[in-house]
């Protein structure tokens, strides 16, 4: 079976554009928390969906949203790129929502470079 | 707010010994998970093994135990005959059993020598 897979792999924006991450969880898998990831650091939280509905959301502005479709793939847009932005962003499925002890599966991530 | 500490940026063992990687927390949550994750260069993150924190014993899987000492709030990793693909940065986390969201640690590099 497939993992959990994102697009692009690498991305090179400049500031103040747009950016659409894409992420396809683990087939039944319902559930997509979207990390942000700095260079040398923990993955910090960004989003988290579940049945197309938000469940959770980190601290980051508004700048940042996504949202999750009936097949259960998920976007991540981030607008008015700033230089911080860069990183590596991760996608993680898992079976179902907050209240079990499913692990997030994660995917291999997109390295976003903001020029 | 949870929070989850590693106080070990780098470690480094030989090939076949063991090595425990450390790992506090802070939750006022009674309902929580505990995570250790491995990232290798390649970048994936890969889970090493869970706890849930109303189990008083100890997971273990394979090479790889915990110990969990949840009044300390304390959960560290123990590789034993570490191989030289255990070369990885990993990442403590806590799951909120609410939101669900993982909170991670700073992470700790380590490297397996030959």
């Amino acid at each position: 079976d497939a993992g959990v897979t994102q697009s692009p792999t690498h991305l090179i924006k400049t500031r103040g554009q747009h950016v659409t991450l894409r992420c396809s969880p683990i087939s039944g898998h319902k559930s997509v928390s979207w990390y942000q990831q700095v260079l040398g650091q923990g993955p910090q939280f960004i989003f988290q969906y579940y049945e197309k509905e938000e469940r959770g959301r980190g601290n980051f502005p508004d700048r940042f949203s996504a949202r999750q479709f009936p097949n259960y793939s998920s976007e991540l847009n981030v607008n008015a790129l700033l230089l911080g932005d860069s990183a590596l962003y991760l996608c993680a499925s898992s079976l179902t929502g907050a209240l079990s002890n499913q692990p997030q599966h994660f995917g291999d991530g997109t390295r976003l470079s903001i020029l | 707010a949870q929070t989850v500490t590693q106080s070990q940026p780098e470690m480094s063992v030989q090939e076949a010994e063991t090595v425990t990687l450390s790992c506090t927390y802070d939750t006022s949550e009674n309902n929580y998970y505990l995570f250790w994750y491995k990232q290798p260069p390649s970048r994936q993150m890969i889970l090493v093994i869970r706890q849930e924190a109303y189990k008083q014993q100890n997971a273990t899987e394979n090479r790889f135990s915990v110990n969990f000492q949840k009044a300390a709030k304390s959960f560290s990793l123990k590789i034993s005959d570490s191989q030289l693909g255990d070369t990885a940065m990993y990442f403590c986390a806590s799951r909120d059993g609410n939101t669900g969201k993982l909170i991670f640690g700073q992470g700790t590099t380590l490297q397996v020598k030959p």
